[in-house]
């Protein structure tokens, strides 16, 4: 089992630029979380899915980001436009029951 | 409301001695209630769960918890650390309100284990 998969592991943009993050759930999870860590704020739950559907997104911090998982396998996090303080570590982690949860190795974010 | 504290933004022990990492929570019903550990630069990775029976619950790597229900605790323990348990711990309980199944983080205890 390859886990949680997650593209790309860096990504370094300019303020304005779109930025789309990328994850692939463990085959046969029916739940997926988006996180996101900085050290001012810590772990914070963005959105979640059930069954490629997305179930609270109260976390979602403003419009400018957004959220898909178009089938059981794929799932985007959209920023856009990107500001310097969007600079964090997004998790991407899925899970068969919603509490054992497997993290992605995780996006590192950089918005100048 | 649901929650978790972690009162210890760091903790530190010799190898060789027993650690302790502390949680308490707030919860409306019966806690479900969760460790995990985070290395350096990787995600978090599942320790243990509490949900029903034994208040004392075994996880990975020698870790185990206690379940309090008086003290509203779940604190996290290992009889003899060692350097490589060095990372940062997250207590975490399921948010019992609404239909909703997420979970609640602490904000993490760095645990540094001395050679």
């Amino acid at each position: 089992d390859a886990g949680v998969i997650q593209s790309p592991r860096h990504e370094v943009t300019e303020m304005g630029q779109e930025v789309t993050l990328r994850c692939k759930p463990i085959s046969g999870h029916d739940y997926l979380f988006w996180y996101r860590q900085t050290m001012m704020r810590g772990l914070e739950l963005l959105i979640y899915f059930n069954n490629n559907v997305p179930i609270d997104d109260s976390g979602m911090p403003e419009d400018r980001f957004s959220a898909k998982m178009p089938n059981a396998s794929f799932s985007t996090l959209k920023i856009q436009p990107s500001e310097p303080r969007d600079s964090a570590v997004y998790f991407c982690a899925s899970s068969r029951d919603s509490f054992r949860q497997f993290f992605g190795p995780g996006t590192r974010l950089t918005v100048l | 409301a649901q929650s978790v504290a972690q009162p210890e933004d760091q903790v530190n022990v010799a190898e060789g001695n027993p650690l302790t990492v502390k949680c308490t929570y707030s919860v409306s019903g019966n806690p479900y209630l969760f460790w995990y550990v985070q290395y350096p630069n990787r995600g978090l990775q599942f320790l243990l769960k509490y949900i029903t029976g034994d208040n004392l619950v075994k996880g990975s790597y020698g870790f185990e918890a206690e379940f309090n229900k008086s003290q509203t605790s779940f604190h996290l323990k290992k009889p003899s650390a060692l350097v490589s348990d060095s990372a940062l711990y997250f207590c975490a309980v399921r948010d019992m309100s609404g239909a909703t199944n997420k979970l609640i983080f602490g904000t993490g205890t760095l645990l540094a284990v001395q050679p």
